[in-house]
């Protein structure tokens, strides 16, 4: 199975600044469509998961722009721009490369 | 908009079987290119996939569970199923289901509420 690994488990940032979510895969993404097959999401309390990013770095429609996605080799990072008090949550990763589809332990996110 | 929505009995004994259905409204569980799968995340904790299908009967199960999963799928109900058997305690978590892509696209969008079933004698 390819582990996910998130860091940090939480993060408090002032509202306004930025946030750094960090994922690591524990082998490559990278499939031959030349795409690394990862996806991030936002839960916020009591609510399910929704999709925000896919392919490391295609911002689901919708979703703000302050949210990106970068890639680095096998680690990926979700950076929130500017931190709304709407963006408190937790965010997880996710591959899709193989089955089982394997998700990060989550980064829970909260205002400084 | 597509929506799902889980539902099934919240306590279960353990030993018995866990049964879910996930009924979809604002599309087909026939169209394609989709999966649909199930996740689940115990209370606390993190996300763990359980498994998908196929509306024609193809089925991906997590081999972690997979000698206790069965899923299929009802065309005519637009509805799909989860069955987990000889369930624990470790069972007891919020069960999602959602819709997949397929290929390439295997990201999970969108999800149902969420059902909370626990394990307990």
């Amino acid at each position: 199975d390819i582990v996910m690994t998130q860091s940090p488990d939480s993060l408090a940032v002032s509202l306004g600044e930025r946030a750094t979510i960090s994922c690591k895969s524990s082998q490559s993404l990278l499939y031959s469509n030349n795409k690394n097959h990862l996806a991030w999401y936002q839960q916020k309390p009591g609510q399910p998961p929704k999709l925000l990013i896919y392919w490391a770095s295609t911002r689901e429609s919708g979703v703000p722009d302050r949210f990106s996605g970068s890639e680095s080799g096998t680690d990926f990072t979700l950076t929130i721009s500017s931190l709304q008090a709407e963006d408190v949550a937790l965010y997880y990763c996710q591959q899709y490369y193989s089955t089982p589809w394997t998700f990060g332990q989550g980064t829970k996110v909260e205002i400084k | 908009q597509l929506q799902l929505q889980g539902s099934g009995p919240r306590l279960v004994k353990p030993s018995e079987a866990l049964s879910l259905t996930c009924t979809v409204s604002g599309g087909s569980v026939a169209s394609s290119p989709y999966y649909w799968g199930w996740i689940r995340q115990p209370p606390g904790k993190g996300l763990e996939w359980i498994g998908s299908l196929y509306y024609r009967g193809t089925t991906y199960y997590n081999p972690s569970l997979k000698s206790r999963v069965t899923m299929s799928v009802d065309t005519s109900n637009n509805q799909f199923s989860l069955n987990l058997s000889s369930v624990t305690a470790a069972d007891t978590a919020v069960y999602y289901c959602a819709r997949q892509g397929t290929g390439y696209n295997n990201w999970f969008d969108p999800w149902g509420q969420g059902t909370l079933v626990t394990v307990s004698s």
